[in-house]
C-alpha cells in the first residue's frame, strides 16, 4: 500500500536554529514528490516537486532533498514567518493526478 | 489570493441533510481535485476531473459526489451527512491531468455537522 509518513508531528526551534524535516515514503514507482506549507485556516501552498533521487531544490531558507526512500526539507536560519505545518506528498507512477499526503509536521519558530 | 475560489467558506448543518461545495479553477487550469482534511486523517484524496470527465477517483464515499460543469467550475454533493463528515473540504487545480507542477489549493470549506 502506498504510504507517507513524516517525523516529527512537531517541531519547535528558537529563530535561526537549523534543522530538517523527514518524509518516508513507500510507493509502487515514484511519479513525483512534493512538498506543500500550509498555514492555519489555509489551503496548502506548493512549495517543491522531486523526481528522482539526488535532486535538490532550494526557495530561499528552505532546500529539499530526495532519496529512493525519503525525501528531507532543511530550514536554514528559520525566521518566525517560516511557521506553518509543511506536508509531503507522493504522485504514484500510474496514478492520473491525484496525491497521497502525509499528515504533515508543526513548525513553531520562536523569536 | 491563490486564483481557486471556494464557497462556502463555512456550513454548519444538521445530519442526514445535504450540502454541496461549490469550485471555480484559477483560470486556465482544466483539472479540479477534491480532498477531504480532517485532524486524524490529514488529507485525503477524494475525486479528480478533467476538462468535465472523471479522471480519477478515491476513498470517495457513495454518499459523496462531484461533477465538473462546461465553464469547469466543480461541486462536490455531501448528502446523508454523519458528525463524521465534518471536515475540511479543499479543491484545487492544476492546468493538465497530471500534478507535476503542484497544484493551486482553495482556502477550503469548513463544514461542520451537528
Amino acid at each position: 500500500e502506498d504510504q507517507v509518513t513524516q517525523s516529527p508531528e512537531a517541531l519547535r526551534l528558537q529563530e535561526g536554529e537549523s534543522s530538517s524535516l523527514n518524509c518516508s515514503y513507500t510507493v509502487s514507482g515514484l511519479r513525483g514528490l512534493f512538498w506543500y506549507r500550509q498555514d492555519p485556516g489555509k489551503g496548502p501552498e506548493f512549495l517543491f516537486t522531486l523526481y528522482s533521487a539526488g535532486e535538490e531544490k532550494e526557495k530561499e531558507r528552505l532546500k529539499a532533498t530526495l532519496t529512493k526512500k525519503e525525501s528531507f526539507l532543511h530550514i536554514t536560519a528559520p525566521k518566525p514567518e517560516d511557521s506553518a505545518t509543511y506536508l509531503c506528498a507522493v504522485q504514484p507512477r500510474g496514478s492520473q493526478g491525484n496525491l497521497i499526503f502525509g499528515k504533515g509536521t508543526k513548525l513553531s519558530v520562536k523569536p | 489570493d491563490s486564483g481557486v475560489t471556494q464557497t462556502p467558506k463555512h456550513l454548519i448543518t444538521a445530519t442526514g441533510q445535504r450540502v454541496t461545495l461549490r469550485c471555480s479553477p484559477r483560470s486556465g487550469d482544466l483539472s479540479v481535485y477534491w480532498y477531504q482534511q480532517s485532524l486524524d486523517q490529514g488529507l485525503q484524496f477524494l475525486i479528480q476531473y478533467y476538462n468535465g470527465e472523471e479522471r480519477a477517483k478515491g476513498n470517495i464515499l457513495e454518499r459523496f459526489s462531484a461533477q465538473q460543469f462546461p465553464d469547469l467550475h466543480s461541486e462536490l454533493n455531501l448528502s446523508s451527512l454523519e458528525l463524521g463528515d465534518s471536515a475540511l473540504y479543499f479543491c484545487a487545480s492544476s492546468p493538465s491531468g497530471q500534478a507535476n507542477y503542484g497544484y493551486t489549493f482553495g482556502s477550503g470549506t469548513r463544514l461542520t455537522v451537528v
